[in-house]
Order: C-alpha cells, then structure tokens, then sequence
C-alpha cells in the first residue's frame, strides 16, 4: 500500500515568515495529493490539493509543488499569519486505487508567533 | 455548500450503553466515510459507503456497527464500547468514490468520551 511520509512534524515561525511543509510518497500509481488544516477541536478542512497533471498550484497566500520524478510535493504558506496555527496533513490518493482511500501524513504542528 | 454535519458533538457513554452518531451532507455525494482520530494522529478510516452500500470495513470490532440510510445520511451505532475508543469521530463526504480522486470534505467531528 501506498506510505506517506511527513516533515516536520513541529514547524514555529515567526508572522510574516514563510512555512513550507514536505511530503514523499511511495506509490507511483497515486495522482491525487490534498491538504488538510485542523485546528484544534475541529474537523480537518480541505485547503488545497494537486493532481499529477499539474506541477504547481496557488491560491491566495498557499501553494503547492509536485514533482512526481521524485515523489514528493510541499505545501508553501507565504505571509504566515497567528491564524496559520494549526496541524497540516498531507495526504495521498490513487485513482482507480480502492474507494477513493486517502493515505495521511503524520501531520506538522504549526505555530505562528506574532 | 461544503458542509457536513455530525451530531452530537461531544458524546459521554458508559461500557454498557447503545449510542449512535449521525452524519449528514447535502452535496449530493455518494460516497461517505467514517474515520476515527487519535490526539496528535492522523485520521485512520474506518468504513467506507459507496451509493449506500458498505464498500470499505477496515477490521473494525463488532462493537461499531455503520448505516447508510439514505445517501445523505450515515450513522454509526456504538455498543459495549471500550475506554481505548475514546477518539474524535469524524465523518467524511466525496463526489464519487467509485472513481478516486475527488476531493474529500470532512465534518466537525464527535467527541467520544469512553467511560
């Protein structure tokens, strides 16, 4: 089965820094890489997410980079702000893989000191 | 609307008891997941329903039995639960499971508290 691998697992950056955050993945087949945000007391929330067809993809102040050579992608949160605090899990998906399984990350603590 | 909701949202219950937690969504997905959540650990699935049928059951114990009753809705009936299922239950909504790749939407999550 597909094992995803998370780092760090503790991030602390100062407001207005950058934060990336770095995934690897093992199974070549997967084509579908989300991001989840969890604050605390909450249910993880959806904040962005890639496809294999596509190498980069932005939305405001978050990015996201593929590169399926290596198998590995990174979320890059520009501007960091005390309300970027949160866990951040990485996950991986197969298409045609069973059931639309999403394989976690171990998830990276982030904290933004204002 | 990205929402699905689960009630309640904190939940205390002895070993003996029968409760149940409740999920809903009005996307018109027809795939939903229930996962469990440890502190400081990823979600780990537990079932899987795909057009309200169960799909994925990943060797979980008896004691949680699923219910997709309509493809809106999906409960999950607890019994003679265990201190150690004590967890953030949460459900979780995709267009399409069928065909991978869809994005999936999680609720706020049941608190569990196993007494």
């Amino acid at each position: 089965g597909e094992n995803v691998e998370q780092h760090p697992s503790t991030l602390s950056v100062q407001e207005g820094d950058s934060a990336v955050i770095k995934c690897t993945y093992s199974d070549s087949a997967s084509n579908y890489f989300p991001w989840y945000k969890q604050e605390l007391g909450k249910g993880p929330q959806l904040i962005i997410d890639i496809r294999s067809n596509v190498g980069e993809k932005k939305d405001q102040r978050i990015a996201v980079t593929l590169n399926k050579t290596a198998k590995h992608f990174s979320l890059h949160i520009t501007e960091t702000q005390p309300e970027d605090s949160a866990v951040y899990f990485c996950a991986a998906m197969a298409r045609g893989s069973t059931l639309g399984r999403l394989y976690f990350g171990r998830g990276t603590q982030l904290t933004v000191w204002p | 609307d990205t929402e699905v909701t689960q009630t309640p949202k904190h939940l205390v219950m002895g070993m003996t008891n029968k409760k149940s937690l409740k999920c809903e969504q009005h996307m018109g997905h027809r795939a939903m997941y229930w996962y469990k959540q440890k502190a400081k650990k990823p979600p780990e699935l537990m079932f899987v329903y795909s057009y309200e049928k169960l799909s994925i059951n990943e060797s979980v114990p008896s004691r949680f039995s699923p219910e997709c009753p309509n493809s809106s809705l999906l409960n999950l009936h607890l019994h003679a639960l265990q201190p150690e299922d004590s967890a953030l239950y949460l459900c979780a909504s995709s267009q399409d499971g069928l065909a991978g790749g869809n994005e999936q939407f999680f609720g706020p999550g049941t608190r569990l508290t196993v007494l």
